[in-house]
């Protein structure tokens, strides 16, 4: 059974360039989730999706932070233009309905780095 | 808002010791709770939740918490601590009115032969 699948694992790229990461929730899961981890913030929720709506984004650092649903299977973060400061690790997490007491299933991450 | 603190940032234990990870929250209302477990360059791993009822949860790997209302707690704990416990344990809480998890900042358990 397949877990939650994000790509790239590692991404390494100059700043001013376009980042997008990938991510595949678990079938059958309604809630997608994108979280960011530093050392300095630890694990801060960006946005998350229910049935592919986004429905809270209050975490997006600042517009040129962007994430899409097109559909149950496929989400996508994207950074235009990326910074420096961008760098960090960046989990999906996927969780099924049926109240706030489901247990969230993280990828692995795709560790960022931003030079 | 749901908050949730973990006192320490590092805890070190010999094995075979018990070992206890501490974790308090603030949520209006009851709330959920949860501890995720994190090795090495990967995502989080789901170990435990309380919902309702029992206030001794039992998990995986042989990880129980447990729930303390009066003192707003939900230490994690394991009798007996193996070498592979080694990693970074992260307590989280969401309120029953949305779906916003917070989680703590993490401690990172070693426990050493």
């Amino acid at each position: 059974d397949a877990g939650v699948i994000q790509s790239p694992r590692h991404e390494v790229t100059e700043m001013g360039q376009e980042v997008t990461l990938r991510c595949k929730p678990i079938s059958g899961h309604d809630y997608l989730f994108w979280y960011r981890q530093t050392m300095m913030r630890g694990l801060e929720l960006l946005i998350y999706f229910n049935n592919n709506v986004p429905i809270d984004d209050s975490g997006m650092p600042e517009d040129r932070f962007s994430a899409k649903m097109p559909n149950a299977s496929f989400s996508t973060l994207k950074i235009q233009p990326s910074e420096p400061r961008d760098s960090a690790v960046y989990f999906c997490a996927s969780s099924l309905s049926g109240g706030q007491n489901q247990p969230q299933h993280f990828g692995d991450g795709t560790r960022l780095s931003i030079l | 808002a749901q908050s949730v603190a973990q006192p320490e940032d590092q805890v070190n234990v010999a094995e075979g010791n018990p070992l206890t990870v501490k974790c308090t929250y603030s949520v209006s209302g009851n709330p959920y709770l949860f501890w995720y477990v994190q090795y090495p360059n990967r995502g989080l791993q789901f170990l435990l939740k309380y919902i309702t009822g029992d206030n001794l949860v039992k998990g995986s790997y042989g990880f129980e918490a447990e729930f303390n209302k009066s003192q707003t707690s939900f230490h994690l704990k394991k009798p007996s601590a193996l070498v592979s416990d080694s990693a970074l344990y992260f307590c989280a809480v969401r309120d029953k009115l949305n779906n916003d998890m917070r989680f703590g900042a993490g401690t990172r358990l070693t426990v050493k032969p």
